[in-house]
């Protein structure tokens, strides 16, 4: 596609229940970043992959999160036993090895009840 | 990663030229210099990236003075429309496995 597509766009979850984000990058983008921002917050960094591999894992907030990156391409970012505390804009961005202009999607608001 | 420092927030009127310094001492001799918009509801929007001197694009112009220490972002002539947060971020530019580590940002206010 043209830009970084996430889905869904908007999540309503219960407190408790399993939840995933889907980052579709810019087709050749090796680089994929997944952010969270909290209302009126600055980018929190969660993770970070070169291809399939995640060389940097350390902004996950807690076991409870977890990502993956399959073919190079697709990324799914899993929130089990959301808590209301989950509630954020999801971000996700991708990028050339080339260059370290990351292009972002328009992410996915998630809301816990 | 090399730290930022950028001031929280900024308030201009339009028309008027903005420069937004961002702080960066630790800075190394690879590393590169971005800066990042982000509107409202959106997710952030590359502007400009420089590694010494001056870089200036259709958005904006970037000095960096020769010890790059230090960056400015420089938005001439604002309207209401480029009120956002403004992020820097310094890293190196051609190396796999970095990740885009973004600051607190500028809030850039413009009134009319």
């Amino acid at each position: 596609g043209a830009g970084v597509s996430q889905s869904p766009s908007n999540k309503v979850t219960e407190k408790g229940k399993d939840v995933e984000l889907r980052c579709d990058p810019i087709s050749g983008h090796t680089a994929l970043y997944w952010y969270r921002q909290s209302l009126g917050q600055g980018l929190e960094f969660l993770i970070y992959f070169q291809g399939n591999s995640a060389p940097d894992k350390s902004g996950l907030p807690s076991d409870r999160f977890s990502a993956e990156r399959t073919g190079g391409s697709v990324s799914t970012l899993t929130i089990q036993r959301t808590q209301q505390e989950d509630s954020a804009v999801y971000l996700c961005a991708s990028s050339s090895t080339r260059n370290t202009e990351a292009f972002f999607g328009q992410g996915t608001r998630l809301t816990v009840v | 990663l090399a730290k930022t420092t950028q001031p929280i927030s900024m308030d201009s009127y339009e028309g008027q030229e903005v420069n937004i310094t961002c702080s960066h001492n630790n800075i190394a001799t690879n590393d590169y210099i971005t800066w990042y918009q982000q509107f409202p509801s959106q997710g952030p929007r590359f502007i400009i990236q420089g590694y010494k001197t001056k870089v200036t694009n259709e958005v904006a112009s970037l000095f960096i003075p020769a010890d790059r220490k230090s960056s400015t972002l420089s938005l001439p002539r604002v309207s209401l429309s480029d009120t956002a947060v403004y992020y820097c971020l310094v890293g190196p530019r051609n190396q796999a496995g970095t990740a885009l580590i973004f600051g607190k940002g500028t809030t850039l206010s413009v009134s009319s």
